[in-house]
């Protein structure tokens, strides 16, 4: 089956670029979306085929996707962007969650 | 605006079934799959499967197969995604989700959530 992997966390400072890498065989010839989540609360898209913002999303989020990875960048990252962040991808009819990273601003 | 209801919390014990509903409003309940998603305490997503409102096709992941069952009600604009067999491995967090297939396939409105407890 079809697996995406992410690192457990990543660190950045206010005000510096965030990068969430998401990796998977063949990734760049899928499309990949973003979900954020907050403890306790539902997920959020932020990023849907690879690279689109939903409205109501920020400028700073952004996405590419190319080769066997993903990125999720965050520029500027604030406080509020603290949180746990999930690649998805759709392979074989089926939906495909990576481990998920936790985003820690300090 | 868009919106997923779900039903309140459950508490079952081993062994049971639970069936868990969601809601939707703010927009046209059959041109838009649903998906189930599924979190354990402290655990990342896990995708259980999908089911297409329009006409009720349904597919679900592997590990779920023969265990779940999908449903819609078009009349109440309603999916309902039941569990059976339950064990304690089956506590966690059920979302359903509103899903754009296509170009992407992604969620782009989730519900807020209906924990499901498993214990004797």
């Amino acid at each position: 089956s079809y697996e995406l992997t992410q690192p457990p966390s990543v660190s950045v400072s206010p005000g510096q670029t965030a990068s969430i890498t998401c990796s998977g065989d063949k990734l760049g010839d899928k499309y990949a979306s973003w979900y954020q989540q907050k403890p306790g609360q539902s997920p959020v898209l932020v990023i849907y085929q690879d690279s689109e913002r939903p409205s109501g999303i920020p400028e700073r989020f952004s996405g590419s996707n190319s080769g066997n990875t993903a990125t999720l960048t965050i520029s500027g990252t604030q406080a509020m962007d603290e949180a746990e962040y999930y690649c998805q991808a759709w392979d074989s009819s089926t939906v495909v969650f990576g481990g998920g990273t936790k985003l820690t601003v300090l | 605006q868009v919106q997923l209801v779900q039903s309140g919390a459950e508490v079952k014990k081993p062994g049971a079934s639970v069936k868990v509903s969601c809601k939707a409003s703010g927009y046209t309940f059959t041109y838009y799959y649903l998906h189930w998603v599924r979190q354990a305490p402290g655990q990342g997503l896990e995708w259980m499967g999908i089911i297409n409102p329009s006409g009720g096709s349904t597919n679900y992941a592997q590990k779920f197969q023969g265990r779940v069952t999908m449903t819609r009600d078009t009349s109440t604009s309603t999916v309902y995604m039941e569990l059976s067999s339950l064990r304690s491995e089956d506590t966690a967090v059920y979302y359903c989700a509103r899903g754009v297939q296509g170009e992407g396939n992604y969620m782009d409105v989730w519900g807020k959530g209906t924990t499901v407890t498993v214990s004797s």
